[in-house]
């Protein structure tokens, strides 16, 4: 099974409004990133929260990680429909230096 | 600047048929890898390399060979493709020899079918 497991699997809003997906995981981890997927494209890099920190921002962008309940939430302010895409939390698993492990993907639609 | 570079975008193959995928960085990248995403299982992991000269297996890596002889490139083989193999590939490097410690650039992707 895989490590990661994002929830929900698909998210609809209007825009302007907040979208939050939520990760959760299994092992310990050295770091958890976030990364978004635009239709037919590659993967591009949002943020990434090491395991010794709480909370993260950049932009629009605020991610969360409790590594007591080995989980994370990635939080878009005030979204755009440029912000329709697929996200994907990704864990670096501890002590496998190697291997960067993704969910399964949150699809999130925002309607103008 | 190309970054990461896959080639080919396309290509469908005939069962038992093999061919390799290209994968070249200009980053001098230590670190590489390979994923495969199908529909509602995300993205695993296949193979990954710290260096040239290293390579490692990860999630999912029967019926792929790789191998990394230099810096800049990291094919991946497919000795006799199955229909099970049709997907999309993405290779990705990062500027971290230990990899997870940093982001990974991801290449544009290889839609391959076999039929």
């Amino acid at each position: 099974s895989q490590q990661g497991e994002e929830d929900p699997q698909a998210l609809s809003i209007q825009e302007g409004e907040n979208a939050t997906m939520n990760c959760s995981y299994k092992t310990s981890i050295n770091n958890l990133q976030w990364y978004r997927q635009n239709s037919g494209r590659g993967l591009v890099h949002l943020i990434l929260i090491r395991s010794n920190e709480r909370e993260k921002h950049s932009g629009r962008l605020r991610v969360t990680l409790d590594t007591s309940k080995k989980s994370s939430s990635l939080l878009i302010t005030a979204s755009r429909a440029a912000d329709t895409a697929s996200y994907f939390c990704a864990t670096a698993v501890y002590n496998q230096g190697g291997k960067l492990i993704f969910g399964q993907g949150t699809e999130l639609s925002v309607k103008p | 600047n190309a970054g990461v570079t896959q080639t080919p975008k396309f290509q469908v193959l005939k069962t038992g048929q093999s061919m390799t995928l290209q994968c070249a960085q200009d980053m001098n990248h230590e670190y590489m890898s390979w994923y495969r995403q199908d529909p509602g299982m995300g993205l695993r992991l296949i193979h990954y390399s710290v260096g040239a000269g290293i390579t490692d297996q990860g999630e999912v890596p029967n019926g792929y060979n790789v191998s990394r002889s230099t810096t800049e490139d990291f094919p991946l083989r497919l000795l006799s493709a199955a229909p099970s193999q049709t997907s999309v590939y993405f290779c990705a490097s990062s500027t971290d020899r230990i990899a997870t410690n940093e982001k990974l650039f991801f290449g544009s992707g290889t839609q391959l079918s076999v039929l």
